[in-house]
């Protein structure tokens, strides 16, 4: 079974601060993917990677940055927090994909964090 | 106009309903195609892939029509187990595998 853990079920930061969020996969994906959830707004994507120390911008990239030193850890950064980034933050991988086997594209989640920024 | 678009809920339905999804998506590019279902609180899980000819998974069935951009989810004999959040989910040409979701039909079975 593939596991993707995230450091933290719940988080509460105050406004400036610098947040860090984990996440662990531990099935040699070579994807992750960092997502923010709020309610109406569905599954937004922030950055993704497919590689070790590659990372490219998602939809909504503004106000995070992202690290990737090991192809098992992805991690989301929140340089100076905001009341606006009150969120889901949900982490997930899936395996490079391959030409014939779109089903690779599948993205297994982690259990995601829930961040809220007084 | 949204990437991907699913129907709007609630969908709310009698146990041993049937029940369909309707999404669509706007890039004619798009190279695979899912079902993701989202319980209250959880993280978003593969319900099944879509194919171009169609899959049958138990109660569950996707459709695909390429010309059309549409995907379908049909649940046959609803169960109290089967609500929760749907998410059509549709993924580009490149090699990262990036997904689009959309922001999903919640559906309640009731007894």
């Amino acid at each position: 079974d593939v596991k993707v853990t995230q450091s933290s079920r719940y988080l509460v930061k105050r406004t400036g601060e610098k947040v860090f969020l984990e996440c662990v996969q531990d099935m040699d994906h070579e994807n992750m993917f960092w997502y923010r959830q709020d309610p109406g707004l569905g599954l937004r994507l922030i950055y993704f990677s497919y590689d070790v120390k590659m990372k490219e911008k998602g939809d909504i990239p503004e106000g995070y940055s992202v690290s990737r030193e090991k192809k098992e850890r992805f991690s989301l950064i929140l340089e100076s927090a905001s009341t606006n980034q009150t969120s889901m933050y949900l982490c997930a991988s899936s395996p490079l994909r391959t030409a014939s086997h779109s089903v690779q594209d599948t993205q297994y989640f982690g259990p995601g964090t829930r961040l809220t920024v007084l | 106009r949204k990437e991907v678009e699913q129907d709007p809920g609630p969908f709310n339905v009698p146990e041993g309903a049937t029940v369909a999804f309707n999404c669509t998506y706007s890039n004619s590019a798009s190279q695979s195609f899912f079902w993701y279902r989202q319980d209250c609180r959880k993280e978003p899980k593969l319900l099944m892939s879509v194919y171009s000819s169609g899959n049958e998974d138990g109660r569950f069935t996707a459709q695909l029509n390429r010309a059309s951009q549409y995907i379908s989810l049909l649940i046959r004999d609803s169960k109290l187990s089967d609500s929760a959040t749907y998410l059509c989910v549709v993924n580009g040409h490149t090699n990262a595998g990036k997904s689009t979701f959309g922001d999903g039909t919640t559906l309640t079975v009731k007894p």
